[in-house]
């Protein structure tokens, strides 16, 4: 299957600052990568759709302007975290769909926002 | 819309158990359907899958049938391993239009095994 990595693994900021997380795709071009967020002990929440090339489409409730995706690449997209505040601590996790529509995900990032 | 919906966990069982998670959904027609497990802080991983009706997945031990009669995707293993402790998720993507790639997850299942 198709390996998808990410950096960091975990960040530590402060309120207000801005966290870029990256997701990259080592073996398979991804024209489509997706970010979701998971709270503690809870599923996945689909954030948006990363789209190579194009805008990314984002989930209802999801603020485009606090979420920046840059999906620059068909290996790499990349999540900002604009002015990150407490309620923002989180782990987020990329995938890409590859092979037989199957979706390979990244190990995560555990952001936590002081 | 699209929905999955897993057994209420926390599931705890001892070693050598015999396992079954419970999984149905909804959806417009012909999902394929996931397993996939999260050990502790860690991403998601596949387990197995089945990509149409009466497909057998199967992995490490743990099996799932796609019923479409039944709208059930139920994961079960004949005896579990300490290391099977994780949580896992059941989902489906629906491969047509707009939600071409999207998965639709089930809430999770927290699995513990004691030696």
């Amino acid at each position: 299957g198709a390996v998808v990595s990410q950096h960091p693994s975990r960040v530590i900021c402060k309120s207000g600052t801005s966290v870029k997380i990256e997701c990259r795709s080592l073996d398979f071009q991804a024209t489509t990568m997706f970010w979701y967020r998971q709270f503690p002990k809870q599923s996945l929440m689909l954030m948006a759709t990363s789209n190579e090339g194009s805008k990314a489409t984002y989930e209802q409730g999801v603020e485009k302007d606090k979420f920046l995706i840059n999906h620059a690449s068909l290996t790499l997209s990349t999540l900002t975290v604009t002015s990150a505040h407490p309620e923002d601590s989180s782990f987020y996790i990329c995938s890409i769909t590859g092979y037989a529509d199957t979706q390979y995900f990244g190990p995560g990032t555990r952001l936590t926002v002081l | 819309g699209d929905s999955v919906t897993q057994m209420e966990g926390p599931v705890t069982l001892s070693e050598e158990a015999f396992l079954t998670i419970n999984c149905t959904y909804t959806a417009t027609g012909y999902p394929s359907l996931f397993w996939y497990v999260q050990y502790p802080g860690e991403g998601l991983q596949l387990l197995l899958k089945a990509t149409k009706a009466d497909d057998k997945g199967s992995n490490k031990g743990f099996e799932a049938t796609y019923r479409k009669e039944t709208t059930s995707f139920h994961l079960e293993k004949g005896s579990v391993q300490v290391s099977d402790s994780a949580v896992y998720f059941c989902a489906l993507l629906n491969a047509g239009g707009t939600s071409y790639g999207k998965l639709t997850f089930g809430q999770g299942t927290i699995l513990t095994v004691h030696p």
